[in-house]
């Protein structure tokens, strides 16, 4: 069964320091998403993309962030200057047309800044 | 957005039928009811959804009042690995919209 793979699967860095988080979705999948989930707390979204643009974001989307997907089966999600609050678990989710609300999550990674 | 409700916690002995309600009492008319599952440190997964009445698949049932104000997930025998959180979501059908957690209802099965 295909799945979304995401890499690292745990990322430790310094504040202030860009970090790329990396998402393979599955194949035939047209829209890619990117959640978060501070520790303890609920699954927030951030944002989404299709047709090589992004389609909607958050408040939580600011400047910082930015989303690419450089090829044909990568989906990225780079924090240009990270914060101590950007520690949490980053979730990558993709789903086909027409699925409805049937989202496929990756593993996510974990994000800790130090 | 819909607003949902459902518990914060409930707990279940292995083997029982568990049923955990969700009310969205503004939910609209082309939202759908989307139930998703989730273990520690892992991403959420899809389990079911439905727009109204009873949708049943090989991991649970859905079921939906005419009114869709509220709905309620069934999970039948449930097993220890069934520990997790559950949450109920509503929104627009289409492809590509967020998807908008709560707090969702953290199950505990027992032995």
């Amino acid at each position: 069964e295909p799945e979304v793979t995401q890499t690292p699967s745990h990322q430790v860095t310094q504040m202030g320091q860009e970090v790329i988080l990396r998402c393979v979705p599955i194949s035939n999948h047209l829209y890619f998403y990117w959640y978060r989930q501070i520790l303890g707390q609920k699954v927030e979204f951030l944002v989404s993309f299709y047709n090589n643009e992004i389609s909607e974001k958050s408040e939580i989307f600011d400047d910082q962030f930015s989303v690419e997907r450089p090829d044909g089966s990568n989906f990225t999600l780079k924090i240009r200057s990270t914060k101590l609050e950007d520690s949490a678990m980053y979730f990558c989710a993709s789903n086909r047309a027409s699925s409805y609300n049937e989202q496929f999550f990756g593993p996510g990674t974990r994000l800790t800044v130090l | 957005l819909a607003k949902t409700t459902q518990p914060i916690s409930m707990d279940s002995y292995e083997g029982q039928e568990v049923n955990i309600t969700c009310s969205h009492n503004n939910i609209a008319t082309n939202d759908y009811i989307t139930w998703y599952q989730q273990f520690p440190s892992q991403g959420p997964r899809f389990i079911i959804q439905g727009y109204k009445t009873k949708v049943t698949n090989e991991v649970a049932s859905l079921f939906i009042p005419a009114d869709r104000k509220s709905s309620t997930l069934s999970l039948p025998r449930v097993s220890l690995s069934d520990t997790a959180v559950y949450y109920c979501l509503v929104g627009d059908g289409d492809s590509g919209y967020a998807l908008n957690f709560g707090k969702g209802t953290s199950l505990l099965v027992t032995p």
